[in-house]
């Protein structure tokens, strides 16, 4: 196990609601990253979280924003779901005090989306 | 733009045998590269990683190697294991950026008794 857990593991929504989606990051690590996977495809970068502030953003639209805790954990939150955010949503984490350095993924929380 | 691809999207090898899973890049850019490793109901695990300045690294019964020139990476398992079976990825990172790992699809190993 990576240290970086997850919450919750599951969850359905109906299209138009808003979801929030949690990581606790490993010990010392000071950075958090999302990954969107959908099924049978290679995670895809939505932004990541440095010192409490985004740090780097992919090809997401602005209704997918996320916040970093003092304590470096982190959340994702999605407005006005649709059917095509459904899937599994992974945070990494890692430590930028040490260089770069491999990420460490959580479990993954799935989410559907009818 | 930007994209990591694998050739096949899945592999069958006999358990002990070797396996060979192959990725293309398409950025000259990128400066580095990873292996993960995803079972079911599992986050992306890392296996092994190369910077552009090597051509080849090994690790624990796992080699990869890196072609710049074709822009091809590749991973070697030894002795192939039931534990093996999964998903990998292979991803690409811009050191000089932020930690935006950019990740292939995948390629599922399926590992026969």
């Amino acid at each position: 196990e990576t240290g970086v857990t997850q919450s919750p593991t599951h969850l359905i929504k109906t299209r138009g609601q808003q979801v929030t989606l949690r990581c606790s990051s490993q010990s010392g690590h000071n950075t958090v990253s999302w990954y969107q996977q959908a099924l049978g495809q290679g995670p895809q970068f939505i932004f990541q979280y440095y010192r409490e502030e985004e740090n780097g953003r992919g090809n997401f639209p602005p209704r997918f924003s996320g916040l970093q805790f003092p304590n470096y954990s982190s959340e994702l939150n999605v407005n006005a779901l649709e059917l095509d955010d459904s899937a599994l949503y992974l945070c990494a984490s890692s430590s930028k005090r040490e260089g770069l350095n491999e990420q460490f993924f959580g479990p993954g929380t799935r989410l559907t989306v009818l | 733009g930007e994209s990591v691809g694998l050739h096949l999207p899945t592999l069958s090898v006999q358990e002990g045998d070797n396996s060979i899973i192959n990725c293309a890049y398409s950025n000259s850019a990128s400066d580095y590269f990873i292996w993960y490793k995803q079972e079911s109901g599992k986050g992306p695990q890392f296996i092994i990683d190369i910077r552009s300045n090597m051509d080849k690294r090994q690790g624990q019964r796992v080699t990869v190697l890196l072609n710049k020139t074709v822009k091809h990476l590749s991973l070697q398992i030894a002795a192939t294991q039931p534990g093996d079976s999964a998903v990998y990825f292979c991803a690409e990172n811009y050191m000089n950026r932020d930690d935006k790992i950019i990740f292939g699809k995948g390629t599922r190993l399926h590992i026969l008794p």
